[in-house]
């Protein structure tokens, strides 16, 4: 089974700049998650999808992030201006709807340094 | 408050010490109780599970809820070189879990 895959796995940019970062979920799950990863810091939850929808965006920054799941698959995570506390590793995880979906498969994550 | 809080180490042990991993949390609603490994430039992965209070063991590790102090334990036995990462508690309910900021494991040779 192929794993969560994330691209690019490393972006620099210079603050004001847009970035974007894609996530292709494993085959089948329905719910997609995009955290923030700060050094230092645990997962912090940005946005939660169900299929299409969106479950909770009540962390993300919205005067800056955007995220957005195509058909309920692959799923593109925005920021745009970039700001330099918004250096951290971006992760993607998804999770099944059967049983009580309790575990999240991660991708390697896309590292972002805003200089 | 942080919802969840975690002694963030960092932990050097000698290999084949006993590991203890704490977490306190403050959300009563809380009903699963999960422990994420996170090897370095890696996302991190579920290592285990429970639901409610009390032990569970799989093999070297042993997870441990008390709801009622609301403290979550994780113990490693026989530590190896390779249990060197982060292990991240995360407690939470059902497809959302809250992180905590995980603690840094180094198994010395």
């Amino acid at each position: 089974e192929a794993g969560v895959a994330q691209s690019p796995r490393y972006k620099i940019i210079e603050k004001r700049q847009s970035v974007a970062f894609w996530c292709n979920p494993i085959s089948g799950h329905a719910t997609l998650y995009w955290y923030q990863q700060i050094l230092g810091q645990g997962p912090k939850l940005l946005i939660q999808f169900q299929n299409n929808g969106v479950v909770d965006d009540s962390q993300l920054p919205k005067d800056r992030f955007s995220a957005e799941r195509l058909k309920g698959v692959d799923s593109t995570l925005k920021i745009q201006p970039a700001k330099l506390e918004d250096s951290a590793v971006y992760l993607c995880a998804s999770s099944s709807l059967a049983g009580v979906g309790l575990e999240q498969f991660f991708g390697p994550g896309t590292r972002l340094t805003v200089l | 408050q942080k919802e969840v809080e975690q002694d963030p180490g960092p932990l050097s042990v000698p290999e084949g010490a006993i590991v203890s991993l704490n977490c306190t949390y403050s959300n009563s609603a809380f009903q699963y109780f999960m422990w994420y490994r996170q090897y370095s430039r890696k996302g991190p992965e579920l290592l285990m599970y429970t639901y409610s209070s009390g032990n569970k063991e799989d093999g070297r590790f042993t997870a441990q809820v008390d709801k009622s102090s609301k403290y979550i334990s994780l113990f490693i036995r026989d530590s190896q070189p390779s249990d060197s990462a982060t292990y991240l508690c995360a407690p939470g309910g059902y497809q959302k879990v809250t992180f905590g900021t995980g603690t840094k494991l180094q198994v010395i040779p």
